[in-house]
């Protein structure tokens, strides 16, 4: 089985700080994990991957999260928060070994970026 | 990159009647597409997987007798909503997977919100 955990339904940071949208994963092997972004009645647009290599991915719009093992984490991060980033961030999980099954998602964060 | 796109983007339908939705891969051939569904502010969910020339498999409990998917090509899926309802009402998402390197990449359309009235 896999699955996803957004343990934060919101995230609020003012323009200009860093922020960090959370995100925790199961699996029975090794993870295929992404982000992906959400802005009101539109489609996903991916942000960024991990699938092996550098812990560290980096992605569009200078977002980049980072890969820990040991903690079955894949939290997103940008060292500077613009307005226009407030959207709706899902983290999804795919077991390696499953490579046919769908992707799982999270139940998604909200973040919002105050002027 | 690939491009998922899906039609229509918005429809508007009465109770009873059947609505279909289209998701057609662009520039790939998807042997296997997905179908989600998206209720406001929640998570996307995994409806069905849709396999070109073979049945769909359906999540559990989603009812697919009401919700009939038909991967008739390589690039064309279609969800139809039979008899729709009010609670049908949401947000539907489908993903069209190709295999690139060594493991396979979903590709997302825009999706299509359907309000039952």
């Amino acid at each position: 089985a896999q699955s996803v955990a957004q343990p934060e339904d919101q995230v609020n940071v003012a323009e200009g700080n860093p922020l960090t949208v959370k995100c925790t994963y199961s699996v029975s092997g090794n993870p295929y994990l992404f982000w992906y972004v959400q802005y009101p009645n539109r489609g996903l647009q991916f942000l960024l991957k991990y699938i092996t290599g550098d812990n560290l991915v980096k992605g569009s719009y200078g977002f980049e999260a980072e890969f820990n093992k040991s903690q079955t984490s894949f939290h997103l991060k940008k060292p500077s928060a613009l307005v226009s980033d407030s959207a709706l961030y899902f983290c999804a999980v795919r077991d390696m070994r499953a490579g046919r099954r769908a992707l799982t998602f999270g139940s998604g964060t909200r973040l919002q970026v105050q002027p | 990159g690939a491009v998922v796109s899906q039609h229509p983007s918005w429809v508007i339908c009465k109770s009873g009647t059947s609505v279909k939705i289209e998701c057609r891969s662009l520039d790939f051939q998807a042997t296997t597409m997905f179908w989600y569904r998206q209720f406001p502010k929640q998570s996307l969910m995994l409806m069905a997987t849709s396999n070109e020339g073979s049945k769909a498999t359906y999540e559990q409990g989603v009812e697919k007798d009401k919700f009939l998917i038909n991967h008739a090509s390589l690039t064309l899926s279609t969800l139809t909503v039979t008899s729709a309802h009010p609670e049908d009402s949401s947000f539907y998402i489908c993903s069209a997977r190709d295999y690139i390197g060594e493991s396979y990449e979903q590709y997302f359309g825009p999706g299509t919100r359907l309000t039952v009235t």
